[in-house]
């Protein structure tokens, strides 16, 4: 079954523990991001990656990391959370045939005290 | 800046009757456009998408309406069925550009009643 897979899906950490929520996708998809998803204000992208080794800043990339060291995973690093970043995460892959038609994980859920 | 615009944060429909779902836009660059519906505790599912040289695209119970003069673009469900019922976000990308992201609107909460 194709599919986008987030890990974990609830999180409560506390402010400055570094944290780690993996993606992975099993379509072979070249194009992979994260977004995060907040009341009010849609779904905001933070990172993509066009291929491994290839990534860029989103519209919201502050206090975040990524890597793309292998073509189906796409972890999503906090390296010193903070409150503002409580939010639902989603990790969303598309082929370079379908760029905008993107697949996306069942999110995460963040909470940061 | 909001460049994808969902004005109406809910629609309560009947059974049987038209949902019609509205978003606006504002980003002149953007070419193509697509709808996601999301069910609570899932991630978005790609519903139906349209490109700017089209004005219809029709999927089944689904069609996607674009007027690119007035940057309006309108999905509507015929008959609506008690499982459309979720929220329904709007969502725009400029194809070739540096990055495919999607820009995505507020969302609009959907609800079929039986």
């Amino acid at each position: 079954e194709a599919q986008v897979t987030q890990n974990p899906r609830y999180l409560i950490t506390v402010t400055g523990k570094k944290l780690t929520v993996t993606c992975s996708q099993n379509m072979n998809h070249e194009y992979m991001s994260w977004y995060r998803q907040d009341p009010g204000l849609g779904l905001r992208q933070i990172y993509y990656s066009m291929n491994v080794e290839v990534t860029d800043k989103g519209d919201v990339p502050e206090g975040y990391k990524v890597s793309r060291k292998e073509k189906r995973n796409f972890p999503l690093i906090l390296e010193s959370p903070s409150p503002n970043q409580t939010s639902l995460y989603f990790c969303a892959s598309s082929s370079v045939r379908q760029l905008s038609q993107a697949f996306f994980g069942q999110g995460t859920r963040l909470t940061v005290v | 800046d909001q460049q994808v615009k969902q004005n109406s944060p809910s629609l309560s429909v009947q059974e049987g009757r038209i949902s019609i779902l509205n978003c606006d836009y504002t980003n002149s660059m953007f070419d193509y456009f697509l709808w996601y519906k999301k069910y609570p505790a899932e991630g978005p599912t790609f519903l139906i998408s349209i490109s700017s040289i089209k004005d219809k695209n029709e999927d089944g119970r689904f069609t996607v309406f674009l007027n690119k003069s007035a940057k309006h673009l309108s999905l509507h469900i015929v008959p609506s069925q008690p499982g459309d019922s979720a929220v329904y976000f709007c969502a725009a990308s400029v194809l070739g550009g540096s990055n495919y992201k999607l820009t995505f609107g507020k969302g609009t909460l959907l609800t079929v009643n039986p």
